[in-house]
């Protein structure tokens, strides 16, 4: 059973820090790895998705990389704004199509 | 493109009562549409997957007769709370995908607020 595990689970940064939220999966047999942003008591906000093939994707500000063999994925937040503030979710697809969501770290840019 | 909304986006009810949310596909058709449940500070949990015109298959652990779930169209997908308790208090959040394929991408609701009294 594929468990997602998110390191740290809450992260204070001054504005301007470049930064790396990290994830894990215990089984690499994923079809992709999905980062999103949930803002409080709202839905999901898709960032940045990396199919199994890839080791990485960019969007702006954002990079991702995954790493299959060890079981990893980091997303990195470059020049991080205030309203960067929110909660990291990061999510794997597994083999039986369902996806399988980590915790979150909770992310606060101070200004 | 690719949006999906739920109604309502919060309610409260009394413990006994069944509440009814909708997720739609405004844009897109939806072949597949996933049904979560977020506690505080915990993960999304997949509850069940529907497929247009049948039957959702559930989770382990969560109830079919308590977890009504309906997709009789390619934009629309109801999640019904049958005699609701203060412990389905939760938040949860619809997705859908236009496609069946590994590959293919799950576009999230906003996410409803549920309170039983």
């Amino acid at each position: 059973k594929q468990e997602v595990t998110q390191i740290p689970a809450a992260l204070s940064v001054p504005e301007g820090e470049n930064l790396v939220l990290n994830c894990s999966f215990t089984d690499s047999a994923i079809y992709n790895l999905q980062w999103f942003r949930q803002d409080p008591g709202k839905g999901l906000t898709s960032l940045l998705l990396i199919q199994s093939s890839q080791r990485e994707q960019t969007s702006g500000r954002l990079n991702a990389s995954l790493d299959k063999s060890s079981g990893r994925s980091t997303l990195y937040i470059a020049a991080s704004q205030p309203g960067d503030s929110a909660t990291y979710l990061c999510a794997s697809k597994t083999l039986s199509e369902k996806l399988v969501f980590g915790k979150g770290t909770k992310l606060t840019v101070n200004p | 493109g690719a949006v999906v909304s739920q109604h309502p986006s919060w309610v409260i009810c009394k413990s006994g009562t069944s509440v009814k949310i909708e997720c739609r596909s405004l844009d897109f058709q939806a072949t597949t549409m996933f049904w979560y449940r977020q506690f505080p500070k915990q993960s999304l949990m997949l509850m069940a997957t529907s497929n247009e015109g049948s039957k959702a298959t559930y989770e382990q652990g969560v109830e079919k007769d308590k977890f009504l779930i309906n997709h009789a169209s390619l934009t629309l997908s109801t999640l019904t709370v049958t005699s609701a308790h203060p412990e389905d208090s939760s938040f949860y959040i619809c997705s859908a995908s236009d496609g069946s394929g590994a590959t293919d991408t799950q576009y999230f609701g906003p996410g409803t607020r549920l309170t039983v009294l």
